[in-house]
């Protein structure tokens, strides 16, 4: 089974400027999350999407964040403009009924 | 509001010891508890899970204890092997059940050889 693909692998960019990631999910996965890890802490939810329906962005700052999942699987997360607290790790998860989160490797953004 | 909280950074522990990792949480309506272990440069690779219903679970070298009076959790290494040296999340499953983790800060291993 191949796992949640995510690209970029690393991303330095200035501020104000913007970015975008990519997620492919597991195959047959109806949820998929993305999570921020900033360095020395636990990664935090996002937004997370069931087929391609939100189900819980509360904690995605919508004024520079945007994601969407079009046809219910890959996903893109985009930041614009973005800040220097948005250096992070983005992580892609994804899930199906009865399984457990599957992560990607994660996007390892910089911004300067 | 940090619902749960790995209070120590990190630890140090001989190979062939036991290695033990903590984890608190406030939210009392959490009713199913994760570990999650992470190498540099890869994503969260889940380890072992416990539901509220039980104290204890056991999967080969690793056991989870919950205290749910205490709303206290640990993970139990044993023996702890090289390869065990990695970062550690506690997670804890959201009362909405909707599938949403909230994660600690981390813990991080080193077993020394």
């Amino acid at each position: 089974e191949a796992g949640v693909a995510q690209s970029p692998r690393y991303k330095i960019i200035e501020k104000r400027q913007s970015v975008a990631f990519w997620c492919n999910p597991i195959s047959g996965h109806a949820t998929l999350y993305w999570y921020q890890q900033i360095l020395g802490q636990g990664p935090k939810l996002l937004i997370q999407f069931q087929n391609n329906g939100v189900v819980d962005d509360s904690q995605l700052p919508k004024d520079r964040f945007s994601a969407e999942r079009l046809k219910g699987v890959d996903s893109t997360l985009k930041i614009q403009p973005a800040k220097l607290e948005d250096s992070a790790v983005y992580l892609c998860a994804s899930s199906s009924w009865g399984a457990g989160y599957t992560f990607g490797s994660g996007t390892r953004l910089t911004v300067v | 509001d940090q619902q749960v909280k790995q209070n120590s950074p990190s630890l140090s522990v001989q190979e062939g010891r036991i290695s033990i990792l903590n984890c608190d949480y406030t939210n009392s309506m959490f009713d199913y508890f994760l570990w999650y272990k992470k190498y540099p440069a890869e994503g969260p690779t889940f380890l072992i899970s416990i539901s509220s219903i039980k104290d204890k679970n056991e999967d080969g070298r690793f056991t989870v204890f919950l205290n749910k009076s205490a709303k206290h959790l640990s993970l139990h290494i044993v023996p702890s092997q090289p390869g065990d040296s990695a970062v550690y999340f506690c997670a804890a499953s959201a009362p909405s059940n909707t599938g949403k983790l909230i994660f600690g800060q981390g813990t991080t291993l080193q077993v020394k050889p």
